[in-house]
This record gives structure tokens, sequence and C-alpha cells, in this order.
């Protein structure tokens, strides 16, 4: 195991619910991400949050809301989402070494999304 | 230009046969290539990764190339075997935290 836990590992919503994914990362990194992972496309990097604060939103619909309350928990609330919205959606962390860059990332195993 | 475009997209390669991978990108300012494995229900893992300051990486079996003047990086499995039957991506990014994905590679090795 990486030591990046996501929970839960299979989710089926409807486009009216309001779900929420969790990551938790056992590694003592200060860096974590949301990846959305569809088929036949790249990896998409949603958010990034160093130390607690998020550095990056690569202009994810307000749909998702990505909260990060410590540096080791890291949460994806979904609401009102559109079954193009279904993907794997990864977590990951990295040591954040500031201005001399950072340690590799960690990929957690992911929680596959369906929405109905 | 933040794209990194890799090829193929699958592969089929017998056991103790050479897998290559390639991929290619525009950004110059890139300094950082990884390469992730990922099998089914897992996330990608940290497989090989190398600096443009040197052409190329070996650990065990697997192997990367860089050409800075094209542009282009591959990976190479020697001997390759059906237990590395997964999906590779390679990326790059400027340091670490940015990276930007190829759309993957759905390698499955023969027994």
């Amino acid at each position: 195991e990486t030591g990046v836990t996501q929970t839960p590992r299979h989710l089926v919503m409807g486009m009216t619910n309001k779900k929420s994914l969790k990551c938790e990362q056992h590694l003592g990194h200060n860096a974590m991400y949301w990846y959305k992972q569809s088929a036949k496309k790249p990896l998409e990097l949603m958010f990034v949050y160093n130390f607690k604060e998020q550095t990056e939103n690569n202009s994810v619909p307000s749909r998702f809301s990505p909260e990060c309350p410590n540096s080791s928990h890291l949460f994806l609330h979904l609401h009102t989402l559109q079954p193009e919205d279904s993907a794997l959606y990864l977590c990951a962390s990295s040591q954040d070494l500031g201005t001399s860059g950072a340690y590799e990332q960690y990929f957690g195993p992911g929680t596959r999304l369906t929405v109905t | 230009q933040q794209q990194v475009k890799q090829s193929p997209q699958s592969l089929i390669v017998q056991k103790g046969g050479i897998s290559i991978i390639n991929c290619a990108y525009e950004n110059t300012a890139f300094d950082y290539f990884p390469w992730y494995q990922q099998f089914p229900g897992k996330g990608p893992a940290l497989l090989i990764a190398i600096r443009p300051d040197v052409s190329e990486k070996k650990e065990g079996r697997f192997t990367i190339s860089f050409n800075k003047s094209a542009k282009q990086f591959s990976l190479h499995i020697m001997d390759s075997q059906p237990g590395d039957s997964a999906t590779y991506f390679c990326a790059a990014s400027k340091g670490f935290q940015k990276l930007v994905f190829g759309t993957g590679t759905r390698l499955l090795v023969s027994p």
C-alpha cells in the first residue's frame, strides 16, 4: 500500500445527491491533490493543497468543492453532479519543499464514481 | 503547450520481449519526467523518473531514454513479464507538483 487511503472505493449517486469523498495520508506529507481519471483521457489535476492552503484550482466546476482541514486529510464534496462527472477520482500526496520543489507524488487507490 | 502525447494506446508483447512506450512534449520548461504504472483497482505508482540532464536511466528491467533536442522520452521494459501487464503513464512537470500526464498505454504481456 502507498500510505494514501481513499473512501469510499465505489460510489453511485444521483444528480441531485450530495456526497463526499475522503482521502487520508499516513506519510507525513504536507501537500495533497485531487485528480480526475476518465477513460482514454490524461489524468486531470483538479486541486492542490499545500500546508492546508489551496494553491491550485484547475478551472474545476463549483459542483466540486474541496476541503483540507489538516495536512493529513482531504475531502471532495460533490453536489448536483452530471453524468459526465463519472470517473475515477484519485487523491495523491507529496512532501512540498517550497521553492526547492517537492518530492514524488503517492497516489491512493481512487474512488470509482458513477453519476446516474 | 501543456500536453504530453503518448503512444501507442495499447501494446501486446510476448513474454521475454521488449516493450517500448513513447512520449513527446512541447514545453521546454519541463524538468521532471516520471513514468507511472497502474494496475486495475489501484492508483498510479511511480515506476522510474528522469531529469533532462541525463539521456538514460536504468532501474532493473526498466529504462528511460530521453532525447532533449527531440523533446521525446520513452520507457523500455526489457524481458517483459506477464506481471508487467498494466497501464503505463508518462508525465512531465516543472518541479514535481503540476504533473501533466499522457493518455496512458495499456500493456499486455502474453505468456
